[in-house]
């Protein structure tokens, strides 16, 4: 079962911010984020393991709680470049890195 | 840098032919995995492979098989075309977990866009 996605669609001004979320009704292991712009493959953004810290790089940061089975990536002051669509891609325990994605969230940003 | 690529970004085919998806990755990565994606649908997994030989189904296998003779080619096979099966094929390859549970992630090829007529 895919896990699903929060909000389906969201468009930005330049330098505002954003959050995604990524649910699972399956306990997780880990929770991988990707950015995939129009045409191109699916980029890796980061990792969120179960028993891991937040994890983050420059303006764009990741959560996982445990408990509620949910990540969410956090987009702040966002840039033009950050426009495309995120995936959360989910690992269940024992999963053995094979992977569940969600539906996907489309982020547009604009001047 | 891990490299995955696929023998073609657009292919066209009819129904009924027999369509082959080439997929090679460079990192000597155990893993290796097949998914469609579809508007509104995200990735769905169609077949993945642990090792040489080995496969598994996905979510979505029916109408496809696939082949893994060399460790970093994996293949995608539509035995009959239809129309359904129009639809954006991303290969992705990933070493194996140290134990069950892994901590790096899957990297993508450049995905094939089959359009079955």
């Amino acid at each position: 079962q895919q896990p699903v996605q929060s909000p389906q669609a969201v468009i930005l001004r330049e330098g505002e911010d954003a959050v995604i979320n990524c649910s699972s009704s399956k306990a997780l292991y880990s929770v991988h984020w990707y950015r995939q712009k129009h045409g191109e493959a699916p980029v890796f953004l980061m990792i969120l393991l179960k028993g891991g810290e937040q994890k983050g790089h420059e303006k764009i940061s990741a959560s996982f709680n445990e408990k509620k089975q949910q990540s969410s990536l956090y987009l702040t002051a966002s840039q033009l470049s950050y426009s495309g669509t995120y995936f959360c891609g989910t690992e269940r325990m024992g999963g053995g890195n094979k992977l569940t994605f969600g539906t996907g969230t489309q982020l547009k940003v604009e001047l | 840098d891990v490299k995955v690529t696929q023998s073609s970004r657009y292919l066209v085919k009819r129904t009924g032919e027999k369509v082959f998806l080439e997929c090679v990755q460079d990192m000597d990565h155990e893993n290796m995995f097949w998914y469609r994606q579809d508007p509104g649908l995200g990735l769905r997994l169609i077949y993945f492979s642990y090792d040489v030989k080995m496969k598994e189904k996905g979510d979505i296998p029916e109408g496809y098989s696939v082949s893994r003779e060399k460790k970093e080619r994996f293949s995608l096979i539509l035995e009959s075309a239809s129309t359904n099966q129009t639809s954006m094929y991303l290969c992705a390859s990933s070493p194996a977990p140290g134990d069950s549970y892994s901590t790096d992630t899957q990297y993508f090829g450049p995905g094939t866009r089959l359009t079955v007529l």
